[in-house]
């Protein structure tokens, strides 16, 4: 099982708000910057979030939040091209390395 | 553009090694770490460890010490990632990923171990 912990899915019609909720702990979340990737089918992950940022080109549909030792990764506006896995990953202090989640297949109904 | 271009797809038997490697082009090469992440299929993405591409400097995932090793060669912007006594659940996708962000991902080499 993956230290940190996600819904394994989530899902909303076209249009919906969707929140997808990544649980740690202190040595990792809640002392540590959340990263947040999607997952086309077949292709390699794409970063999504880093921290409160949204690299160049993604769009701000997605938003991401930090509390204590958890995080979440918010898409508003859910559009068909939405459907894809995420996963939450942070640095781990106790283990000295990066931890994901278990990740979160997002259907667009 | 920014990318980083992996080796092509390998088929190893049990007990044999494979080593993969990871291009750059588009950047400075030695300004960046490069982290190696695998994914089983079907499954989630697992972190295996990084090389600072310019002291040459690494740190493995301590589920994988002792069978991996992250190497590179500065003069041709590539590093590379050997995991040796291969098994068969070594069966995955391997991608380099750049810095702590991982803001930039190969495309992914399958490994399959096989007998």
């Amino acid at each position: 099982q993956s230290v940190l912990t996600q819904p394994p899915s989530a899902s909303g019609t076209p249009g919906q708000r969707v929140t997808i909720s990544c649980s740690g702990s202190s040595s990792n979340i809640g002392s540590n910057t959340v990263n947040w990737y999607q997952q086309l089918p077949g292709t390699a992950p794409k970063l999504l979030i880093y921290g409160n940022n949204r690299p160049s080109g993604v769009p701000d549909r997605f938003s991401g939040s930090r509390s204590g030792t958890s995080a979440s990764l918010a898409i508003s506006g859910l559009q068909s091209e939405d459907d894809a896995d995420y996963y939450c990953a942070a640095w781990d202090d106790s283990l000295h390395g990066v931890v994901f989640g278990g990740g979160t297949k997002v259907t667009v109904l | 553009q920014v990318q980083l271009v992996q080796s092509g797809a390998e088929v190893k038997k049990p007990g044999a090694s494979v080593k993969v490697s990871c291009k750059a082009s588009g950047y400075t090469f030695i300004d960046y770490y490069i982290h190696w992440v695998r994914q089983a299929p079907g499954q989630g993405l697992e972190w295996m460890g990084w090389i600072h591409l310019n002291s040459g400097g690494t740190n493995y995932a301590q589920k994988f010490q002792g069978r991996v090793t992250m190497t590179r060669d500065t003069s041709i912007s590539t590093a590379y990632m050997e995991l040796t006594r291969l098994r068969s659940d070594d069966t995955a996708l391997y991608f380099c990923a750049r810095q702590n962000t991982f803001d930039i991902w190969g495309q992914g080499t399958m490994v399959t171990v096989s007998s």
